[in-house]
């Protein structure tokens, strides 16, 4: 069974489109990110939410925005994507630990490379 | 602010050769520490961590111990195989946000390894 699952794996869109990148979790986890992985390999934490609460909000242009309709789910949405979008966005969960969060690992998704034209 | 530094890759090595790849830290307080592994095509995996100073957290044949007078966490393993050609990443998690837990993982550059039978 997947434990953390994206969809798509692949997305080649244009520049000015909005789209979708959608995540869930079957572990049971509270917590949940988006990563982006850029084209040499750097990652970068965009996101966090807990419970269906943003709890971690990197610089981020605006045109990006994370929803989470219950905490199994963390799906991103971009406006008027851009060609420095083109990254593979990866989504992760952890469980709430509360105070103890730092010592457990983080669970990742595939990926979802996107590809603006 | 928390940030990690990896040496620099790619790293290429003959089939049973010793690895290590080196990983300084910058943080306030006691992080815990990570070394993840992405496979190619795939999402991070843990691969093995240390939650406080002279911890050695192993896997799979690699090392890694937590070093708080160098701040060092320095990757090991004594033969590697083809299959463990991967990028590999130090990473670190110092901070808890809120109540809820949510923790936020700072990540070296990674180190692209390929070994050669």
């Amino acid at each position: 069974d997947t434990a953390v699952s994206q969809t798509p794996k692949y997305l080649v869109t244009q520049m000015g489109n909005d789209k979708s990148i959608k995540c869930e979790q079957n572990l049971g986890h509270d917590t949940m990110y988006w990563y982006k992985q850029d084209s040499k390999k750097f990652l970068k934490i965009m996101f966090s939410y807990n419970n269906k609460e943003l709890i971690i909000n990197e610089t981020v242009p605006n045109r990006f925005s994370p929803k989470s309709p219950d905490k199994a789910h963390l799906n991103l949405h971009i406006n008027s994507l851009e060609l420095g979008d083109s990254a593979v966005y990866f989504c992760a969960s952890s469980q709430d630990r509360g105070q103890l969060a730092a010592l457990f690992e983080q669970y990742f998704g595939p990926g979802t490379r996107l590809t603006v034209t | 602010g928390n940030s990690v530094t990896q040496m620099e890759g790619p790293v290429t090595l003959s089939e049973e050769a010793f690895l290590t790849i080196n990983c300084t830290y910058t943080a306030t307080g006691y992080p815990s520490l990570f070394w993840y592994v992405q496979y190619p095509g795939e999402g991070l995996q843990l691969l093995l961590k240390a939650t406080k100073a002279d911890d050695k957290g192993s896997n799979k044949g690699f090392e890694a111990t937590y070093r708080k007078e160098t701040t060092s966490f320095h990757l090991e393993k004594g033969s590697v195989q083809v299959s463990d050609s991967a990028v590999y990443f130090c990473a670190l998690s110092g901070s808890r946000y809120g109540v809820q837990g949510a923790q936020k993982l700072v990540f070296g550059q990674g180190t692209r390894l390929t070994i050669n039978p």
